[in-house]
């Protein structure tokens, strides 16, 4: 089975501040990598699907790249509604199609 | 506007099954794949299988020999069951759209519609 890793686990940082969050996968899954942004006691929400492709209303400070095993996501110029989980998740279209996440990456406020 | 709702109880004992409904409204149940995801508290996000348009579904091997997932199309929902549960199954469980998004040419899976989740906690 494909395994995720993000990196870091937790991260703290400012307002303002640009951070970059790191997933890998066990093997090569191309771009097959969708990025969900999770709010305290909420439900995810899809922010990045492809690697890099945003989600509709999603900001453009939001950047996704990679492919492969190494994929990162990247907020520009952090905003106070951007404290949150990220989590990570591939869906490689080939057997046994499952859909693996990340364990996911706390964003707090330093 | 296509929303999800989970229902079940929120409370099951060790051993026992667990099951749980998506209610869907704005949309039809038979056109999309549908999936159920779950959360322990503190921790991320697992996915459980995915029910497939075509009534075929396929589970995370982890969980394989204990969950089932099946349509109801004359109530417009979607369900999941998993037998012999221990508290390592208590979560928040969540059931979304299985989107299949246009990306450069093909389609690419996301889950890009969820319901609120609903809290199952396995206790005697």
């Amino acid at each position: 089975d494909i395994q995720m890793t993000q990196s870091p686990s937790s991260l703290s940082a400012s307002v303002g501040d640009r951070v970059t969050i790191t997933c890998r996968a066990s093997e090569n899954i191309r771009s097959y990598l969708n990025w969900y942004q999770q709010m305290p006691g909420k439900a995810p929400r899809l922010l990045i699907y492809g690697a890099s492709t945003l989600q509709t209303g999603v900001p453009s400070r939001f950047f996704g790249s990679g492919s492969g095993t190494e994929f990162t996501l990247t907020i520009g110029s952090l905003q106070p509604e951007d404290f949150a989980t990220y989590h990570c998740q591939q869906t490689y279209n080939t057997p046994p199609f499952t859909h693996t996440f990340g364990q996911g990456t706390k964003l707090e406020i330093k | 506007q296509m929303q999800l709702l989970e229902s079940g109880p929120r409370l099951v004992k060790p051993s026992e099954t667990l099951s749980l409904v998506c209610a869907i409204s704005g949309a039809s149940v038979k056109t999309y794949d549908w999936s159920w995801i779950r959360q322990p508290a503190g921790r991320g996000l697992e996915w459980i299988g995915r029910l497939y348009s075509s009534g075929n579904t396929n589970y995370n091997p982890s969980l394989r020999g204990r969950v089932a997932m099946s349509v109801d199309s004359s109530k417009n929902q979607f369900s999941l069951k998993l037998n012999s549960v221990t508290a390592a199954d208590t979560a928040v469980y969540y059931c979304a759209r299985a989107g299949e998004l246009l990306w450069f040419g093909e389609l690419i899976s996301a889950f890009d519609i969820w319901g609120q989740g609903t809290l199952v906690t396995v206790s005697s």
